[in-house]
């Protein structure tokens, strides 16, 4: 198993731009979330999906779009990047929900808007 | 704001020395606790977790104390060795809120030689 798996690993975009991070898992998990990390910041929940066509907003929800249309693939959108953008971004997946569930990360993306 | 705020932001020990990292929450409804351990590049992994009905676990060289009255849980790595030099978040979650994550601010743990 590859485990979730993230691309590309790094990007530089114009303010403005849009770009979609990828982020796949083969662990068959129904659970799987996009957070983000700034320094000394720890890691903000941006979106988060249950299930294939079902997702949801986190703390940071602005600025950025998921879909989720396979048990898989859970990508995030960028429209219009901005600077407050720049941040290291980790697609993660759960098997089931309840109490002592781990998470697994991907490696992240790391973004800069310039 | 900060759910769970984390203590000290980095930390220097010796090889053979005792780590400890602090990490207080608000929210009494949370029921899971875990610590995470982030090397350069790379994501975050599950190093150990606690439960609020347990007031200690330990893993190894790891251990977290668990303290409900006080809100407080820390981690503590025994004869830390220069492969533990990472960053650690503690995080906390609510059984029933989809296993989304309030993560601590992390702490960036160098061990010297």
């Amino acid at each position: 198993n590859a485990g979730v798996t993230q691309t590309p690993k790094f990007r530089i975009l114009k303010i403005g731009q849009s770009m979609t991070l990828q982020c796949t898992q083969d662990m068959n998990h129904n659970y799987m979330y996009w957070y983000r990390q700034d320094p000394g910041m720890g890691l903000k929940l941006i979106y988060y999906s249950v299930g294939a066509g079902i997702t949801d907003k986190g703390e940071v929800p602005n600025g950025y779009n998921v879909s989720r249309s396979t048990t898989e693939d859970f990508p995030l959108r960028l429209e219009l990047a901005a600077p407050s953008q720049t941040s290291v971004y980790f697609c993660a997946s759960i098997p089931l929900i309840g109490v002592g569930t781990e998470a697994f990360f991907g490696q992240g993306t790391r973004l800069t808007v310039v | 704001q900060q759910q769970v705020k984390q203590s000290p932001q980095s930390l220097i020990v010796q090889k053979g020395g005792i780590s400890i990292i602090n990490c207080a929450y608000e929210n009494t409804a949370f029921d899971y606790f875990p610590w995470y351990q982030q090397f350069p590049g790379k994501g975050p992994a599950l190093l150990i977790a606690i439960r609020p009905d347990v007031s200690e676990k330990k893993e190894g060289r790891f251990t977290i104390s668990f303290n409900k009255s006080a809100k407080q849980f820390s981690l503590h790595i025994m004869d830390s060795q220069p492969g533990d030099s990472a960053t650690y978040f503690c995080a906390a979650s609510i059984s029933d809120s989809w296993g989304k994550l309030q993560f601590g601010a992390g702490t960036q743990v160098v061990v010297t030689p």
